[in-house]
């Protein structure tokens, strides 16, 4: 069974860092791309981040890029996701999903995701 | 960058047809996928690649897309469907690909 579970998330004061972790069981961790999506509250999906099944690629949303950073441990079956520079605009519960496809170079569909970990930046 | 637009709401009777509708310059050129979210949960894939359906997906829910227009079928809806429902695509059209979610459409079964 595919289990992805985030932790890491909590309160933070405007201009610090956070780095999330998604752990991941039941599938071949290192064959899947995977992403980070966030949600803002009463909100729609924001897409965050994504990364290649190696690790070689990345991609990030105009609004996170240069201060969010991606990566993984495919020897511990783990997705980060390091936050810079936190604004209260990312406020929101972070959620990270397995692609649906391994060894695709398009890092969607996600077919499974976490339970979401929460991030608050305030003062 | 790319844009997706979708209708805020749609209300449907149960029993009846829904469609939420994806709008996209050119989106006949993507595949679009479609996830449901109720409240308080992870969103779950429903349609992928246009019109196909992830296994454990009812049939009910279906796939369309051409031109600059995605559509999301839902048949003979019942008060389980009721969702926050979003398009999502590839835009690789630049250097740096990226994802692309549209608003939201919130489906009330009335």
């Amino acid at each position: 069974e595919v289990q992805l579970l985030e932790s890491g998330g909590g309160l933070v004061q405007p201009g610090g860092s956070l780095r999330l972790s998604c752990a991941a069981s039941g599938f071949t961790f290192s064959s899947y791309a995977m992403s980070w999506v966030r949600q803002a509250p009463g909100k729609g999906l924001e897409w965050v981040s994504a990364i290649s099944g190696s690790g070689g690629s990345t991609y990030y949303a105009d609004s996170v890029k240069g201060r969010f950073t991606i990566s993984r441990d495919n020897s511990k079956n783990t997705l980060y996701l390091q936050m810079n520079s936190l604004r209260a605009e990312d406020t929101a519960v972070y959620y990270c999903a397995k692609d649906l496809s391994p060894y695709t170079t398009v890092t969607i569909p996600v077919d499974y995701w976490g339970q979401g970990t929460l991030v608050t930046v305030s003062s | 960058s790319y844009v997706l637009t979708q209708p805020p709401s749609v209300s449907v009777a149960p029993g009846q047809t829904a469609r939420i509708t994806c709008g996209g310059n050119n989106i006949g050129s993507k595949s679009v996928h479609w996830y449901q979210q109720k409240p308080g949960q992870a969103p779950v894939l429903v349609v992928y690649d246009d019109s196909d359906r992830p296994s454990g997906i009812p049939e009910r829910f279906s796939g369309s897309n051409s031109g600059n227009t995605a559509t999301l079928t839902i048949s003979r809806v019942e008060a389980g469907d009721e969702a926050d429902y979003y398009c999502q695509v590839w835009d690789s059209s630049s250097d740096h690909p990226y994802v692309v979610f549209g608003g939201g459409t919130k489906l009330t079964v009335l």
